[in-house]
């Protein structure tokens, strides 16, 4: 297993387009997050999954924002009508049940900018 | 989550023990003490955790206080790969998101 992968690395979007990222947790993690960082800043939670059941999120992921994981397997994080202030590190995680209140291994991030 | 509070940056000599502190006066009892660092580039990687005794692992130390209001990272001998944005992080039992602050940026100096 190559860790927790996030596709694409780097986004450039057009102030108001649609873009799509995904993430590939370790394959045995039912448990998944996303994370936003600005620069300068830590991350900041968004959403949580445990298997395909998204049970939290954050008031920071606005109505142009949509998480999914159909089969608790990858996940996907839409921004619909994308705005400058989006511009920013997107983060995944993911833990195992087994290991609640322990490591959670994050991917390297998908870049956004929007233009 | 209860805050915690970081220094903002630190500075250590390449081979040298590095002491990272962290102040949490408003730790509960059943919160337990996370340190996550951020290489530049990457995403945050797990440090080390505990809850009221001291752990050591492949990475750190973590020196917790007895009145677990502060506790320490230490890094036995620093080199210039552990040139990273340290994050102390304190979770409640069974919760499972991560509340960052901006952390310590720790400089390795050769």
């Amino acid at each position: 297993d190559t860790g927790v992968s996030q596709n694409p690395r780097h986004k450039i979007t057009k102030r108001g387009q649609n873009v799509t990222f995904r993430c590939d947790p370790i394959s045995e993690h039912n448990r998944l997050y996303w994370y936003r960082q600005t620069l300068g800043q830590g991350p900041e939670f968004l959403t949580y999954f445990q298997n395909e059941a998204q049970l939290e999120k954050s008031r920071l992921l606005s109505d142009r924002f949509s998480a999914e994981r159909p089969k608790g397997s990858f996940s996907t994080l839409e921004i619909q009508r994308t705005e400058q202030g989006d511009s920013a590190m997107y983060l995944c995680a993911s833990s195992s049940y087994r290991t609640a209140n322990t490591e959670a291994f994050f991917g390297q991030g998908t870049r956004l900018t929007v233009v | 989550d209860a805050k915690t509070t970081q220094p903002n940056s630190m500075e250590s000599n390449e081979e040298e023990p590095v002491h990272l502190p962290c102040n949490h006066s408003t730790i509960s009892g059943t919160d337990y003490i996370h340190w996550y660092r951020q290489l530049p580039s990457q995403g945050p990687e797990y440090v080390i955790h505990g809850l009221t005794s001291n752990v050591n692992n492949r990475m750190a130390s973590l020196a917790i206080a007895e009145d677990r209001k502060s506790s320490t990272l230490i890094l036995h001998r620093a080199t210039l790969r552990d040139a990273a944005v340290y994050y102390c992080i304190l979770t409640g039992a069974g919760s499972y998101q991560l509340t960052f602050g901006k952390g310590t940026k720790l400089s390795v100096i050769p």
